[in-house]
């Protein structure tokens, strides 16, 4: 694809239902990052993977939160037993190599999480 | 802990005058400092973004200028349009686009 795809676009979950979201990063990105942003706030950072590897996930906010890459290229955030508080968007970005050459990251479109 | 603190909170700017936006940020680690750009319903886009060994970088209507010692920052929009009509968000990170700390945002209007 032409930039990075998120889906679903956007999800209603019921308190303490599980969630998945996906991401797909643009053919050939190393680096592939997910933030979340609360409504009126700036993306905060959740966690990092260079390939498969998870280099950073300083950024999850508690142990129900967790992310795979398997492969190197495709990524899912799981939230398990969501709660109100998760609700946000939740951004994937990727970019083309590692961090130390600094190159741009493009954000997806998010998901837009509403727990009820 | 808000390490990259942004103002204003919202912005109105009349065509074709100067919007600028200002951010401050409290680890002198970071090294390297972008813009970003974001319209309802779509990801942020880089912008600018700008390293300390330089103090202004300029690309078309777009400038960021860079204070080491106060250690802050800012986007200068010239020659404003309605198509900059967006949410801007500065950000600061160690090294890269690793771990972005992002600002809170300005809501950033141009009126005809």
């Amino acid at each position: 694809g032409a930039g990075v795809s998120q889906s679903p676009r956007y999800k209603v979950a019921k308190r303490g239902q599980d969630v998945a979201l996906r991401c797909d990063p643009i053919s050939g990105h190393v680096s592939l990052f997910w933030y979340q942003q609360a409504l009126g706030q700036g993306p905060e950072f959740l966690t990092y993977f260079q390939n498969e590897a998870q280099l950073d996930k300083s950024g999850l906010p508690s142990d129900r939160f967790f992310a795979e890459r398997p492969e190197g290229s495709v990524s899912t955030l799981k939230i398990q037993r969501t709660q109100q508080e998760d609700s946000a968007v939740y951004l994937c970005a990727s970019s083309l190599a590692g961090t130390a050459l600094n190159t741009e990251a493009f954000f997806g479109q998010g998901t837009r999480l509403t727990v009820v | 802990q808000q390490q990259v603190k942004q103002s204003p909170q919202s912005l109105i700017v009349q065509k074709g005058g100067i919007s600028i936006i200002n951010c401050a940020y409290e680890n002198t680690a970071f090294d390297y400092f972008p813009w970003y750009q974001q319209f309802p319903g779509k990801g942020p886009a880089l912008l600018i973004a700008i390293r300390p060994d330089v103090s202004e970088k300029k690309e078309g209507r777009f400038t960021i200028s860079f204070n080491k010692s106060a250690k802050q920052f800012s986007l200068h929009i010239m020659d404003s349009q309605p198509g900059d009509s967006a949410t801007y968000f500065c950000a600061a990170s160690l090294g890269g686009n690793e771990k972005l700390t992002f600002g809170t945002g300005t809501r950033l209007t141009i009126i005809p």
